[in-house]
């Protein structure tokens, strides 16, 4: 079946620090790949996606690119800051189905 | 504020009770998902419902159950509940069924069974 990996964590990195958060995925079709963010106390937010291959999503300085040669899309960000401490979830969405896939999250924690 | 509200934020309640959750969606969406967050199972998808009618079921045990009413609100209920059912619950919303919209969540309504 279709299923999301993501690198575990927590990440912890000072302030303005460069992210990479790996993100694979395993699905048949073409899906659609999205990434969430949850900050401490709320639900999830949508933060980026993508929808075909070599497609970049980018939202607040993030970016992912939908690499189908890798099966990946790995969340990147050039400078961290504290306000980006929060969950980070992978998820995907296969062209015929309606539910979407979630990685287990990684938490991300940046210090001053 | 996301558009989707949940009702309550929080809950505690005994083993064996049973409690209901209330999610309004997104104005103008049509799909409504539940969703149960775990420290230990992570994000699991549980039911969906798109128009008021049940669209798909994932990992729901059968003391668990929802409906969606003609206004579009959703409501989860669980049953005979287990120090195991503590988690938080989410419910979320999309315009239809197409996942390129992404969806929209509720802020959880965390539950307690002591």
């Amino acid at each position: 079946g279709d299923s999301v990996t993501q690198m575990e964590g927590p990440v912890t990195l000072s302030e303005e620090a460069c992210l990479t958060i790996n993100c694979t995925y395993t699905a048949t079709g073409y899906p659609s790949l999205f990434w969430y963010v949850q900050y401490p106390g709320e639900g999830l937010q949508l933060l980026l996606k993508a929808t075909k291959a070599d497609d970049k999503g980018s939202n607040k300085g993030f970016e992912a690119t939908y690499r189908k040669e890798t099966t990946s899309f790995h969340l990147e960000k050039g400078s961290v800051q504290v306000s980006d401490s929060a969950v980070y979830f992978c998820a995907l969405g296969p062209g015929g189905s309606y539910i979407p896939t979630f990685g287990r999250g990684t938490s991300l924690i940046v210090h001053p | 504020d996301s558009g989707v509200t949940q009702t309550p934020k929080h809950l505690i309640t005994a083993t064996g009770q049973r409690v209901t959750l209330r999610c309004s969606p997104r104005s103008g969406d049509l799909s409504v998902y539940w969703y149960q967050q775990s420290l230990d199972q992570g994000l699991q998808f549980l039911i969906q419902y798109y128009n008021g009618e049940e669209r798909a079921k994932g990992n729901i045990l059968e003391r668990f159950s929802a409906q969606q009413f003609p206004d579009l609100h959703s409501e989860l209920n669980l049953s005979s509940l287990e120090l195991g059912d503590s988690a938080l619950y989410f419910c979320a919303s999309s315009v239809a069924s197409s996942l390129n919209y992404g969806y929209t969540f509720g802020s959880g309504t965390r539950l307690t069974v002591v």
